[in-house]
């Protein structure tokens, strides 16, 4: 069965500093990953999906993940980060195409000015 | 830009009542699924649906639920008698068959408090 671990409740980082959310995962076979991201009362947002190719991956609103398979993580980055970046993020994790995801618990980031 | 649409946004309904949650899903979409979130906990994997069955399901997805695409473009989710411990925000999502093309797009999801 699929698992996703997001091991920080919270991230709190500086305006203008990288920021790095991780995550890590288990699956049988070849994992599909996705990056969500959630704002105060709405629903979740795609941010990115690693499903094969380039170990990194680019996404909305400047971030970018790195699949590592040998670490089986897929941690999400941003070289410089924004107030409005603020949010639950979500990772998850799926076998197939179609299958359901199986999410992270989320990790609320806190961009301080 | 194509969006999942999800109404109601806030449901209020008392213990043991019935409530159907609705979706419109993304017009050339062919697969759809219902996700939960207790607040305050992950979003977690009710059902999902293609070719008008259900193709998985969840073992929360028990006999108070259903789903049902009752035309071309809605997709609903029911809770036959409703339990204080299904309050939670009910997302809906869908995707396509496309290869290149796997991720599930959420609506904004419905609010469902249990009194």
């Amino acid at each position: 069965a699929q698992s996703v671990a997001q091991p920080e409740d919270q991230v709190n980082v500086a305006e203008g500093n990288p920021l790095t959310v991780k995550c890590t995962y288990s699956v049988s076979g070849n994992p599909y990953l996705f990056w969500y991201v959630q704002y105060p009362n709405r629903g979740l947002q795609f941010l990115l999906k690693y499903i094969t190719g380039d170990n990194l991956v680019k996404g909305s609103y400047g971030f970018e993940a790195e699949f590592n398979k040998s670490q089986t993580s897929f941690h999400l980055k941003k070289p410089s980060a924004l107030v409005s970046d603020s949010a639950l993020y979500f990772c998850a994790v799926r076998d197939s195409g179609n299958t359901p995801l199986v999410f992270g618990k989320g990790t609320r980031l806190s961009v301080i000015a | 830009e194509p969006e999942v649409t999800q109404t109601p946004s806030h449901q209020v309904t008392q213990m043991g009542q019935e409530v159907i949650l609705r979706c419109v899903p993304i017009s050339n979409h062919l697969y759809f699924y219902w996700y939960r979130q207790i607040l305050g906990q992950k979003v977690e994997f009710l059902v999902s649906f293609y070719n008008n069955e259900i193709s998985e399901k969840s073992e929360i997805f028990d006999d108070q639920f259903s789903v049902e695409r009752p035309d071309g473009s809605n997709f609903t989710l029911k809770i036959r008698s409703t339990k204080l411990e299904d309050s939670a925000m009910y997302f809906c999502a869908s995707s396509d068959l496309g290869a290149t093309t796997y991720e599930q797009y959420f609506g904004p999801g419905t609010r469902l408090t249990v009194t």
